[in-house]
């Protein structure tokens, strides 16, 4: 069975200062891993996602997260923080085996908050 | 903006009573998915529908249905509502199969309030 884990409920950074959310994961194929971005009374904005290849993965808003087999980890990472970061993000996995065909979890969620 | 859409954006009503949820997906998406976030279980899969066919169920209770039509639009119906069915109620879209690494992308979601 797969499993997503956010082991952090908030993340508090200055802004101009690195963030990094932590995600880990445990699953019995190959994980395709997501990682997407709730603002207040909104849903969710897809940020980036690991499928196969480049470990490091690029997204929007200068996000980028790092697919690490060996630790299960895939942490979103921006180098500059903004106050406009300030917000709910989930990491989400979908295992390739096929006794979880079509069923994503999301982890529970890290509220970001940034301050000027 | 996400090309997805929903409606209504709320919804109040009863216990014991009957809702229907719409969703529009992306010009050109075959998938639609259905979310439930609430407070203790976060967001949980519902279930999933390509091209008019379910494709995967997830968490979804026995009074809740869903389906999708041809024109791809999808409805997502509670029934006998529970105060614990209070939450907010995602659809997303894919091109194709998200579990064949095509990305969701999320509507605004539904807010219902069961007094």
């Amino acid at each position: 069975a797969q499993s997503v884990a956010q082991p952090e409920d908030q993340v508090n950074v200055a802004e101009g200062n690195p963030l990094t959310v932590k995600c880990t994961y445990s699953v019995s194929g190959n994980p395709y891993l997501f990682w997407y971005v709730q603002y207040p009374n909104r849903g969710l904005q897809f940020l980036l996602k690991y499928i196969t290849g480049d470990n490091l993965v690029k997204g929007s808003y200068g996000f980028e997260a790092e697919f690490n087999k060996s630790q299960t980890s895939f942490h979103l990472k921006k180098p500059s923080a903004l106050v406009s970061d300030s917000a709910l993000y989930f990491c989400a996995v979908r295992d390739e085996g096929t006794d979880s065909w079509g069923k994503f979890q999301f982890g529970a969620g890290t509220q970001v908050v940034v301050t000027p | 903006d996400s090309g997805v859409t929903q409606t209504p954006k709320h919804l109040i009503t009863a216990t014991g009573q009957r809702v229907t949820l719409r969703c529009s997906p992306r010009s050109g998406d075959l998938s639609v998915y259905w979310y439930q976030q609430s407070l203790d279980q976060g967001l949980q899969f519902l279930i999933q529908y390509y091209n008019g066919e379910e494709r995967a169920k997830g968490n979804i209770l026995e009074r809740f249905s869903a389906q999708q039509f041809p024109d791809l639009h999808s409805e997502l119906n509670l029934s006998s509502l529970e105060l614990g069915d209070s939450a907010l109620y995602f659809c997303a879209s894919s091109v194709g199969l998200a579990e064949l690494g095509d990305t969701q992308y999320f509507g605004p979601g539904t807010r219902l309030t069961v007094l």
